[in-house]
């Protein structure tokens, strides 16, 4: 089983929609959560660090399950501009300190 | 604002030619990596330094060497290229524990081998 697993997608949802992805990861050790965002051919920008408590930034809402090993991101009243793929990273505790990611969820948001 | 700067962006490979990717920082951060991208697969990390002088294999690090000579620089080098190594590859540099483990990434370096 791969360390951090997302459906790659893609989902596809007209403007003004909500969408979530989810991310699990398999080592109950693991202390650190991140959301990035991916456009075509561009590089990976941090989108959201994801809290115990749980965090929102405008549109978007990261939270953290611990008891069932995954994080969520929620996205409200989706945009065009949304269209991108969304990667999750986790780290561990106690290690190098070293980002696992996943491969990632693709999101298209159509008009 | 530079950040973390890749050259080149873009180069073309012969088999068993060598090349080097150069890696740039200026936010004064200890941890560098570099990652290949490949569709569908995901960001793969090839290697990784916590601090200047240091450096340690990753999940992909077969035919690929590095260095960290300077905290600013990270090089990755291929010594003979190979077409399995066409791939997009990221450097990332990152901020330390207390400010959150926030990787900053290079534009790429797109990398065709023939």
């Amino acid at each position: 089983r791969k360390e951090v697993e997302q459906d790659p997608g893609p989902f596809n949802v007209p403007e003004g929609a909500t969408v979530a992805f989810n991310c699990t990861y398999s080592n109950s050790a693991s202390q650190s959560f991140f959301w990035y965002r991916q456009d075509c051919r561009k590089e990976p920008k941090l989108l959201m660090s994801v809290y115990s408590s749980g965090n929102e930034d405008g549109r978007f809402t990261a939270q953290l399950n611990r008891a069932s090993q995954y994080i969520s991101l929620l996205i409200r009243d989706s945009k065009l501009s949304d269209s991108a793929t969304y990667l999750c990273a986790v780290i561990l505790s106690g290690g190098s300190y070293i980002p696992t990611f996943g491969r990632g969820t693709s999101l298209i948001v159509h008009p | 604002n530079a950040g973390v700067t890749q050259t080149p962006k873009f180069r073309v490979l012969k088999t068993g030619q060598s090349m080097t990717l150069l890696c740039a920082q200026d936010m004064n951060h200890e941890y560098m990596y570099w990652y290949r991208q490949d569709p569908g697969m995901g960001l793969r990390l090839i290697h990784y330094s916590v601090g200047e002088g240091t450096t340690a294999k990753g999940e992909v690090p077969d035919g690929y060497n590095v260095s960290r000579l300077k905290k600013q620089n990270f090089l990755l080098g291929l010594e003979s290229a190979a077409p399995s190594q066409t791939s997009v590859y990221f450097c990332a540099s990152s901020t330390t524990a207390w400010q959150g483990f926030i990787q900053y990434f290079g534009a790429g370096t797109r990398l065709s081998v023939l």
